[in-house]
């Protein structure tokens, strides 16, 4: 199985608001996780990735993965309304190395200035 | 141009048109993908080259035809679409190999538009 759940919002919250973004996933083989972003009319950009359990912090960004609980997590610190975009998470499917990613649908985020 | 291009940007067209999205990437990675992204609805991966080489192709109706004529452009021929058949298409490549990621790089995407 290969699926990867996500709340598609809308998400709105007011600048300066801390942000959580939140994925499951099914799959216990998935090694590593990515948070792409995806701007009004543009194509998903990486934001980051992470490598089994743990935290990665960059910036205002802190991506964590709770592999116990199969829960994928991004978190926005003192949002800014230039973080209005979608934000898709994702895992390679089959390993590490894999062709394909599994997308999340995606969650819509509005930062209210 | 830099990155990854698509053209058109927005196209319509009748259920009996043919028409070609096209895919240029400037990146030198060695895989491009076909993605299609409906409104609440994950990412859909319809096609993938690998090295020229079509590797996958998830089981996407005929209607959709893909060529790969080098490693830098890609292009998906559309005949007889139905209006499901409406989204945005999204281009992407990556640099597959030793130590590959998984990410890959995206184009601004065609948004189609099946009447």
């Amino acid at each position: 199985q290969k699926e990867v759940e996500q709340d598609p919002g809308p998400l709105s919250v007011p600048e300066g608001a801390i942000v959580s973004l939140n994925c499951t996933y099914s799959n216990s083989a998935f090694q590593y996780f990515m948070w792409y972003r995806q701007y009004s009319r543009k194509g998903p950009e990486l934001l980051m990735y992470t490598y089994s359990s743990g935290n990665k912090e960059d910036g205002r960004f802190t991506a964590q993965v709770d592999k116990s609980s199969k829960y994928i997590s991004l978190f926005i610190r003192d949002s800014q309304p230039s973080d209005s975009a979608t934000y898709l998470c994702a895992t390679p499917y089959s390993g590490a190395g894999s062709y394909q990613l599994t997308f999340g649908k995606g969650t819509k985020l509005s930062v209210i200035p | 141009e830099t990155g990854v291009t698509q053209t058109p940007r927005h196209l319509v067209m009748g259920m009996t048109n043919k028409k070609s999205l096209k895919c240029e990437q400037h990146l030198g990675h060695n895989a491009m993908y076909w993605y299609k992204q409906s409104a609440k609805k994950p990412l859909e991966l319809m096609f993938v080259y690998s090295l020229e080489e079509r590797v996958e192709n998830n089981s996407v109706p005929s209607r959709f035809s893909p060529e790969c004529p080098n490693s830098s452009h890609l292009f998906l021929h559309l005949h007889t679409l139905q209006p499901e058949d409406s989204a945005l298409y999204l281009c992407a490549s990556s640099q597959v190999g030793l130590g590959y990621t998984g990410e890959l790089f995206f184009g601004e995407g065609s948004r189609l538009t099946v009447l």
